[in-house]
């Protein structure tokens, strides 16, 4: 089976900066994504990596260690409307990008 | 352009009873698919398709059809509804060779199974 982990549940505080986790075993690896879910609303993408290393876009940058099976997210200038889940997804097929979910990270920003 | 479009947005079914989501884009996509969402679990895969005529399972296919005859439109059909299918359904879509891009999605669709 596939196995994604993520912690389920962060807290920080508006301007911080917080690293969300995601590791997994999977039995395929193309490529792995990033999505942010708010409460009540559909997915959003936010990042998808390949290669490893760090790749930044504005405040949000995403980290990936294929060697490893490991990424983060990681979100500066906290903003209260970051509150929201950060989806860590495998692409473990190819060609489609059709990413295989963990259950997700809830981060609560507080002022 | 409207993006993922699904119909309807809350769906109240009895158990036995069938029916059929719906979900259309507009952004000529050839790769669609279907997840469901429950709490604790995470975004699931159903069926997905690469094209019109092209479909194939993902994790969770039992108690789902699906079909894909044109690029626009991918439903989802349940045979028999159960109590377990209550679940949110969103249907995503992506155009092929976008690399570093990911799956759009659509708003959702809240299915309840009494």
């Amino acid at each position: 089976g596939q196995n994604i982990d993520q912690p389920t549940e962060m807290t920080a505080t508006e301007g911080a900066i917080v690293q969300i986790n995601c590791t997994y075993q999977t039995s395929g690896f193309n490529g792995l994504f990033w999505y942010q879910q708010h409460a009540g609303e559909a997915p959003t993408f936010l990042s998808y990596n390949v290669l490893d290393g760090l790749e930044e876009k504005g405040r949000f940058s995403s980290f990936l260690s294929r060697s490893k099976g490991y990424s983060y997210l990681l979100l500066k200038e906290l903003q209260m409307k970051d509150s929201a889940s950060y989806l860590c997804a495998v692409d473990i097929r190819g060609g489609s990008y059709i990413p295989t979910f963990g259950r997700g990270t809830s981060l609560i920003v507080h002022p | 352009n409207a993006g993922v479009t699904q119909t309807p947005k809350f769906q109240v079914l009895k158990t036995g009873q069938s029916m059929t989501l719906q979900c259309a884009q507009d952004m000529n996509h050839e790769y669609m698919s279907w997840y469901r969402q429950d709490p604790g679990m995470g975004l699931r895969l159903i069926h997905y398709s690469v094209g019109a005529g092209i479909t194939d399972q993902g994790e969770v296919p039992n108690g789902y059809n699906v079909s894909r005859s044109t690029t626009e439109d991918f439903p989802l059909r349940l045979l028999s509804a159960a109590p377990s299918q209550t679940s949110v359904y969103f249907c995503a879509s992506r155009r092929r060779g976008s690399e570093g891009y990911g799956y759009t999605f659509g708003s959702g669709t809240r299915l309840t199974v009494v």
